[in-house]
Order: C-alpha cells, then sequence, then structure tokens
C-alpha cells in the first residue's frame, strides 16, 4: 500500500492530452514539493517534474507539474508511442523522515 | 556527465549479508546527498535510505531499519549499503541515486544508476 495514491493505468490515443493524479496528505504533499519520474520498460527512473512543476533541462514542454492542497497531477500533452512508460510521483513526508512514492501509473499510447 | 554504477548484487540466502557500492563520477560527489530506492520485480519504487552530504545524518525507510546500514566515502567518491538479516521481501533492484542537494530531505534523486539486483531466496 503506497502513501500516495495513484491511479494504477491510464490510456489515450497518440497527439492527445492525458493527465495523471497523485493523492497525499498533510505530512508530505501538502507541505512538500512533488516531484515525478518516468520509467521506460527496462530503464531506470528519470526525473521529469521536480518542485512540483520545474522540468529538469531537456525534458520536454509536452510534460508539466501542478499541484493544489494535498494533490498533484502531471499533464502529458501531445502523447508519443515513446511516452509509454510507468509514472511515479514522490514527496518528502515530514512525519516518516522519508521519501514517500505513490504506487506509479502505467500509461499506455493507444 | 553524471554517471552512477551499482555494485555487489547477487544471490544470498535469508538471513545473510550483503554489501552493495555505488561509485560515482562526473560531480563533486561531497556536495550531494545520496539515495538508495529499491523496486522490486514487478512492483513500484520504494525509497531505502538517504545520507547527508557529509555522512551526519541517515534515515532509513521502516522495512530495513535497524537492519540496514548506509555510508559514504567522499575520497572514494563511493556510496555503500549494508545489507544484514536479509528477508525474501528484500529481493530487488536497488538503485543508488544522486540528491538535489547537500540534504537528502531537500530535494528528490535526480541522477540514477541502472542497479543492482538483490535476490535473497534459500
Amino acid at each position: 500500500q503506497s502513501v500516495l495514491t495513484q491511479p494504477p493505468s491510464a490510456s489515450a490515443t497518440p497527439g492527445q492530452g492525458v493527465t495523471i493524479s497523485c493523492s497525499g496528505d498533510s505530512s508530505n504533499v501538502g507541505p512538500n514539493a512533488v516531484s515525478w519520474y518516468q520509467q521506460l520498460p527496462g530503464k531506470a527512473p528519470k526525473l521529469l517534474i521536480y518542485s512540483d512543476n520545474h522540468r529538469p533541462s531537456g525534458v520536454p514542454d509536452r510534460f508539466s507539474g501542478s499541484k493544489s492542497g494535498a494533490s498533484a497531477s502531471l499533464a502529458i500533452s501531445g502523447l508519443q508511442s515513446e511516452d509509454e512508460a510507468d509514472y511515479y510521483c514522490t514527496a518528502w513526508d515530514v512525519s516518516l523522515n522519508n521519501w514517500v512514492f505513490g504506487g506509479g501509473t502505467k500509461l499506455t499510447v493507444l | 556527465e553524471v554517471d552512477l554504477v551499482e555494485s555487489g548484487g547477487g544471490l544470498v540466502q535469508p538471513g545473510r549479508s550483503l554489501r552493495l557500492s555505488c561509485e560515482a563520477s562526473g560531480f563533486i560527489f561531497d556536495d550531494y546527498a545520496m539515495h538508495w530506492v529499491r523496486q522490486a520485480p514487478g512492483k513500484g519504487l520504494e525509497w531505502v535510505s538517504g545520507i547527508t552530504w557529509n555522512g551526519v545524518r541517515v534515515d532509513y525507510a521502516d522495512s530495513v531499519k535497524g537492519r540496514f546500514t548506509v555510508s559514504r566515502d567522499n575520497a572514494r567518491n563511493s556510496l555503500y549499503l549494508e545489507m544484514n538479516s536479509l528477508r525474501p521481501e528484500d529481493t530487488a533492484l536497488y538503485y543508488c541515486g544522486r540528491g538535489q542537494g547537500s540534504l537528502y530531505s531537500s530535494g528528490p534523486v535526480t541522477d540514477w544508476g541502472p542497479g543492482t539486483l538483490v535476490i535473497v531466496s534459500s
């Protein structure tokens, strides 16, 4: 059982947009910044979004993050086949003194 | 370019110990906190441990507290994870990760190694 809650799956067709949600509480997402990772099959995770809505250098602007209260979202526009991957949210939990993750969302590009 | 390479994984019997290493290059190692994150086969990511730039402060997931010890040698640009009393549920791919700053609590893992596989089985 993951501390942060994500939908297990999402899907959309190429060119469309999709949004993945991440729900936490007052110990993690509420007071702290959320980051998002993309994990392609068989690969290590890659940082997509940090500090709620900032993209590391090299991440396309098709990826964007937002947060409201204890919930965060990752939006992907103009879906491409190479976006098919698992996506994870994470935040620092002040009660656990741990980084906590969502269970991951498997994105399928139909 | 940041490069992280884990080693030390393998097949180990329940109750035994294993030591993982992570060799870092391409950045000033002692400017950054470091993390261990694991992923059981077919499962999601689980943060295991973090260590500040100077090794003074560390934290662990409850699932490994008291059994795992994280350490670093800044002179060797290396991170370690000593794993004792291993259990089948510790079976996972263990990733070494660079933190975003000098404290592991202040930012997420920004760069990851390819991982080293630990299998705990009799």
